[in-house]
């Protein structure tokens, strides 16, 4: 069983709509939840991290946790092209485990 | 600036010659961490440290050597390089602990293995 799971896509959407990309895992020890963005050939870069239940709004991202179902979800709102790109899920375990688990990434296309 | 920088970005080299990718953060971060990325497989862990002199296996060790004899510098080593580490290499590093954990990446190495 994989300990972070995404959808591989390639997940379409128009520009203008929002996109929905969901991650599981499998740590129920897990305490910290990233999401980076990965454009083809560099980099992988943060755009959320969250700790506690919930929502958590950063301009047009919105990162959702929830422990007791062990998943985390991210919403785009207003899809631009610029968006497209791979998305990873990643987990961090308890405290003083320093170790990133990532997803193998949710490829995102935005349609103009 | 605040960065992680590696060293080189792309890499060909042949079967069985040593080769060592540099990796080097001006962040005083205690974490430092490869990962290799390969298509359908994501970026998986090869080796980290906690602090200098402080490393251990990620999840596919094999193959690689670290070493961690100064906080900003982690090189990782290939001793006899082989095919299938043809993979695109990341460094990265982050202060640790919770609410401070953000990992920060390098640009990549790209390296083929002939």
């Amino acid at each position: 069983q994989k300990e972070v799971e995404q959808n591989s896509g390639p997940l379409s959407v128009p520009e203008g709509a929002i996109a929905s990309l969901n991650c599981t895992y499998s740590d129920r020890g897990s305490q910290s939840f990233f999401w980076y963005r990965q454009y083809s050939g560099k980099s992988p870069e943060l755009i959320m991290s969250i700790y506690s239940n919930g929502d958590k709004e950063d301009g047009r991202f919105t990162a959702q946790l929830n422990k007791a179902s062990q998943y985390v979800s991210l919403l785009i709102r207003d899809s631009q092209p610029s968006d497209s790109a791979t998305y990873l899920c990643a987990v961090k375990g308890d405290f003083g485990n320093e170790k990133l688990t990532f997803g193998t990434g949710t490829r995102l296309t935005i349609i103009p | 600036e605040a960065q992680v920088t590696q060293n080189p970005r792309y890499l060909i080299t042949v079967t069985g010659k040593k080769l060592t990718v540099t990796c080097s953060q001006n962040m005083n971060h205690e974490y430092m961490s490869w990962y290799r990325q390969d298509p359908g497989l994501g970026l998986r862990q090869i080796y980290y440290s906690m602090n200098v002199e402080v490393t251990d296996k990620g999840d596919v060790p094999e193959g690689y050597k670290v070493s961690r004899k100064e906080k900003r510098n982690f090189p990782l080593i290939l001793e006899s390089p082989s095919p299938n580490q043809t993979s695109l290499y990341f460094c990265a590093s982050s202060l640790g602990g919770v609410g401070t954990d953000t990992q920060y990446f390098g640009p990549g190495t790209r390296l083929t293995v002939l």
